[in-house]
């Protein structure tokens, strides 16, 4: 059972390029949530989807950001017009999320190995 | 404003001795809280989680302890091994699939 994948494992880009990050839930995992970690700093959470839905943005910044999960294919990140700022890593984790289940550790999200984007 | 503490940023503890890391939180919203584990350049690995209606939770070498009035956790790992040496992030979230709040970490080294 593969876990969650991203690609590319590390990206570079020049300031005002875009960035694009990929990421595939574990199989059966219906739940996708981006991470950012920044130098020296622990994971800061940025959005949740589940299939053509954000469920909670809160944590994206209000520009050069955005996220989707379609119904088909990974989950992408998208950074437009990247500053030096924006260089952490990102990460991407999964869980399946059953409704009406109480606490499970089903309900785990599990991580990928990351993005490690640098702006040039 | 930092939701969950770990107020040591390093721990070292000999093999086969006890590790104890501790976690503190502030929101009590939070009812699910984790323990990851992070090598450099990897994701973070999950360990063990605990619910708040148990105040203890036991996966082999790895114990989570909650004390929900205290607003503390911490995670035991004994007998301590040189491959647990990583960061250690101590999390919450409000439900078990709620965005997940991190501490800091906290870097143990096991020496053997």
């Amino acid at each position: 059972n593969a876990g969650v994948m991203q690609n590319p494992r590390h990206l570079v880009r020049r300031r005002g390029q875009e960035a694009r990050l990929r990421c595939s839930p574990m199989k059966g995992h219906s739940h996708v949530y981006w991470y950012r970690q920044l130098p020296e700093e622990g994971l800061k959470f940025m959005v949740y989807l589940q299939k053509e839905n954000i469920i909670d943005e809160s944590g994206m910044p209000k520009e050069r950001f955005s996220a989707e999960f379609p119904k088909e294919g990974p989950s992408i990140l998208r950074i437009q017009q990247v500053v030096r700022g924006d260089s952490a890593a990102y990460f991407c984790a999964s869980s399946p999320k059953v409704a009406g289940v109480g606490t499970s550790s089903t309900d785990t999200q599990y991580f990928g190995p990351g993005t490690r984007l640098t702006v040039l | 404003d930092q939701q969950v503490k770990q107020n040591s940023p390093s721990l070292s503890v000999q093999e086969g001795r006890i590790s104890i890391l501790n976690c503190d939180y502030t929101n009590s919203m939070f009812d699910y809280f984790l323990w990851y584990k992070k090598y450099p350049a990897e994701g973070p690995t999950f360990l063990i989680s605990i619910s708040s209606i148990k105040d203890k939770n036991e996966d082999g070498r790895f114990t989570v302890f909650l004390n929900k009035s205290a607003k503390h956790l911490s995670l035991h790992i004994v007998p301590s091994q040189p491959g647990d040496s990583a960061v250690y992030f101590c999390a919450a979230s409000k439900t078990s699939y709620d965005k997940v709040i991190f501490g800091p970490g906290t870097s143990l080294s096991v020496i053997p």
